[in-house]
Formats: structure tokens, C-alpha cells, sequence
């Protein structure tokens, strides 16, 4: 069975340093997302990119934060001077179509020191 | 504001017992609902989900979920719990119409006793 898988399944970095998490969606989906949980809470919408471009974001979504379909397979999220409330679980997911299903991975835990 | 509600945190029952796991929403039109489970240290992943149509969904690991729209409620049930049920669920909504955006309920956390 396809699925959305992420690499690494954990980070750690210094603050202030810039981190790149990757994401490999499912093969014939077209939206993809990326979402946080900072630990004991709840799972947080960042991101989600249709057609190469974002088509919408969350207010936590700000300008140290980007992302990217480097090519074909791959989506990143780039978080460019890291803090220490960066640190949490940043899961990926994909879908076919807009508005329907989500798949998500398994997540990386990044941990800021 | 919309809003994903699920009331308990925390719930514990023993195993073979029946469980009821709620979740409230508020939206102004049915959104498309789903229920996820992650167990520790995992991913998420979709036990269920409705769109339209008959308003019990099935899913795997033998949960259901009813949708009451007089009540905007998604509740998840099973019959029987077992231990490897124990992990955290999480109610979720996406706004029909083609919206992306996936909104969490806070999570409860099922504790399976023997």
C-alpha cells in the first residue's frame, strides 16, 4: 500500500540553525501539507501546496519557514534560523484531491537545543 | 469560530469493554469529518471518515463513528476494546468545498486496563 514517508525521523540542531525536513508523498497525489505537534498538544496546520505554489498557510506559517518540491518526489520544509519552540513533531501528508482525505507520515521529532 | 471539540482527555476502560471517544464541532455547514489514531511515538493514522451520505461509517480495527448533524457530533465507538487499542485519538475536520486545511480536536488518550 503507497505511503507518505519522511526522513528523519529525528533532527536534532543548535538554534539559530537552519534545518530541512523531506517528505516523499504518495505518487499520483497532487496536495501536499505539512502539520506540527508540539509535545501534549494537539496537531497544528502549517502548510499546504498545490501546483508548486502555497495555497494557504497558518498564521505559525511565517517568514523563517518555507517550502519546496525540489523535484518530483520530494517536498520540503525549510525552517531557516531555528528556536526553541520549533521544537515538535512536523508530519507530512498528501492527498489525491483537495478537501478529501489526508495520508500522513510518520513524522520527524525535531528538537532544538 | 469553527472549532473541533473533543471533551475527554483522558479515558480510561478495560479491556472488552465498550468505548465512546466524543468530538463537537461547530462549522457553519457539515465539514467532512475523520477520526485518526497515534499510538506513542507514531504517525497518524485514519481510522475513519465521512462525507455524506449514511451517517454510521465503519472503519478498521473495528471502530464506527455516527454523525448527528442536530448535534454536530462525530462519535467513535467500539464495541469491545482491546489493549492494543490504548493510543491517543484525534477527531479532525476539513470545511467541505474543496478546503485544504485539516483541523484537530485536542486528543483523547484511551488507557486500556486488563
Amino acid at each position: 500500500e503507497p505511503e507518505v514517508t519522511q526522513t528523519p525521523s529525528h533532527q536534532v540542531t543548535q538554534m539559530g540553525q537552519e534545518v530541512i525536513l523531506r517528505c516523499v508523498p504518495i505518487s499520483n497525489h497532487l496536495y501536499f501539507y505539512w502539520y506540527r505537534q508540539i509535545l501534549g498538544q494537539k496537531v497544528e496546520f502549517l502548510v499546504s501546496f498545490y501546483n508548486n505554489e502555497i495555497s494557504e498557510k497558518s498564521e505559525i506559517f511565517d517568514d523563517q519557514f518555507s517550502v519546496e518540491r525540489p523535484d518530483g518526489s520530494n517536498f520540503t520544509l525549510k525552517i531557516r534560523s531555528t528556536k526553541l519552540e520549533d521544537s515538535a513533531m512536523y508530519f507530512c501528508a498528501s492527498s489525491e484531491v483537495s478537501g478529501t482525505e489526508q495520508f500522513f507520515g510518520p513524522g520527524t521529532r525535531l528538537t532544538v537545543l | 469560530a469553527q472549532s473541533v471539540t473533543q471533551p475527554d482527555i483522558h479515558i480510561t476502560v478495560s479491556e472488552g469493554a465498550s468505548l465512546e471517544l466524543r468530538c463537537n464541532y461547530s462549522y457553519g455547514a457539515t465539514p467532512y469529518l475523520f477520526w485518526y489514531v497515534q499510538s506513542p511515538g507514531q504517525g497518524l493514522q485514519l481510522l475513519l471518515k465521512y462525507f455524506s451520505g449514511d451517517t454510521l461509517v465503519q472503519g478498521i480495527k473495528g471502530f464506527e463513528a455516527e454523525f448527528k448533524r442536530s448535534q454536530s457530533s462525530f462519535n467513535l465507538r467500539k464495541p469491545s476494546v482491546h489493549w492494543s487499542d490504548a493510543a491517543e485519538y484525534f477527531c479532525a475536520v476539513v470545511p467541505s468545498g474543496g478546503y485544504q486545511k485539516v483541523t484537530f480536536g485536542t486528543g483523547t488518550k484511551l488507557q486500556v486496563i486488563p
